[in-house]
C-alpha cells in the first residue's frame, strides 16, 4: 500500500525568506501526487498536482513542487514566504486507478511564518 | 466554485449520545463524497465513500454501524457518530467529488471537531 511521509512536523520560516517542505511517498510505480493547503477553519484547497509529463509544477499562491523519482520526493517550495503562507500543508498520493477515490495524505507540515 | 460546507464546524456531546454531522456541496452535485477522521498531528485517514443513493463502502476498520454515512442526495451526506465516546473525538472531514466526467478533483470542507465528554 501507498504511504506518505512529511517529516518535519513544523517549519518556521521568515517572511520574505523561501520555503521548502519535503514529502516522500512509497509506491511501487509512480502516482499521481498533491500538495493541499489548510488554513483554520477552511476546507482543505488544492495548490498543485502531478501527474506526468515536466516534473516541476507550478500552482497556486506562487508554489511549485519537483518531482523526483530517484528519490520518492515531491517537495514544495516558494521562493518568498508571505505572512499569509502560514498553515498546515498536506502531501498526499493516489494510484492511477484509485484517482478520485482514494487520497492518502501525510502527517502535514505546519507552517510558521515570523516577521 | 466548488464550496463545500460542513455543520456544525464544532460539537460537544456526552458519552452514549448520537451526533450527527452535515456535509454540504454548495454550488455543484457531488455523485460521490468522502468522509475523513484526522487525529491530532495525523494525517486523514479515508473512513467511507459515499455514492448518491446507494451504501457507503467502509475503509477496512472502520465500524460502519457506529459511523452511519447517508448520502440521499447530490448535494448532502450525514455522518451519524452513533453511541459516541471519548475515542471518537476527533477532527472529521468531507469531502465531494462532481461526476467524474467533468475531473476527479475532491474538493474538502472545513472540517467538523468532535468532542465527546
Amino acid at each position: 500500500a501507498q504511504s506518505v511521509t512529511q517529516p518535519d512536523i513544523h517549519i518556521t520560516v521568515s517572511e520574505g525568506a523561501s520555503l521548502e517542505l519535503r514529502c516522500n511517498y512509497s509506491y511501487g510505480a509512480t502516482p499521481y501526487l498533491f500538495w493541499y493547503v489548510q488554513s483554520p477553519g477552511q476546507g482543505l484547497q488544492l495548490l498543485l498536482k502531478y501527474f506526468s509529463g515536466d516534473t516541476l509544477v507550478q500552482g497556486i499562491k506562487g508554489f511549485e513542487a519537483e518531482f523526483k523519482r530517484s528519490q520518492s520526493s515531491f517537495n514544495l517550495r516558494k521562493p518568498s514566504v508571505h505572512w499569509s503562507d502560514a498553515a498546515e500543508y498536506f502531501c498526499a498520493v493516489a494510484t492511477p486507478e484509485e484517482y478520485g477515490n482514494k487520497l492518502v495524505f501525510g502527517a502535514g507540515t505546519i507552517l510558521r511564518v515570523k516577521s | 466554485g466548488a464550496v463545500v460546507s460542513q455543520h456544525p464546524s464544532r460539537v460537544i456531546c456526552k458519552s452514549g449520545t448520537s451526533v450527527k454531522i452535515e456535509c454540504r456541496s454548495l454550488d455543484f452535485q457531488a455523485t460521490t463524497m468522502f468522509w475523513y477522521r484526522q487525529f491530532p498531528k495525523q494525517s486523514l485517514m479515508l473512513m467511507a465513500t459515499s455514492n448518491e443513493g446507494s451504501k457507503a463502502t467502509y475503509e477496512q476498520g472502520v465500524e460502519k454501524d457506529k459511523f452511519l454515512i447517508n448520502h440521499a442526495s447530490l448535494t448532502l451526506s450525514t455522518l451519524t457518530v452513533t453511541s459516541a465516546h471519548p475515542e471518537d473525538s476527533s477532527f472529521y472531514i468531507c469531502s465531494a467529488r462532481p461526476d467524474p466526467t467533468s475531473g476527479n478533483e475532491q474538493f474538502f470542507g472545513p472540517g467538523t471537531r468532535l468532542t465527546v465528554l
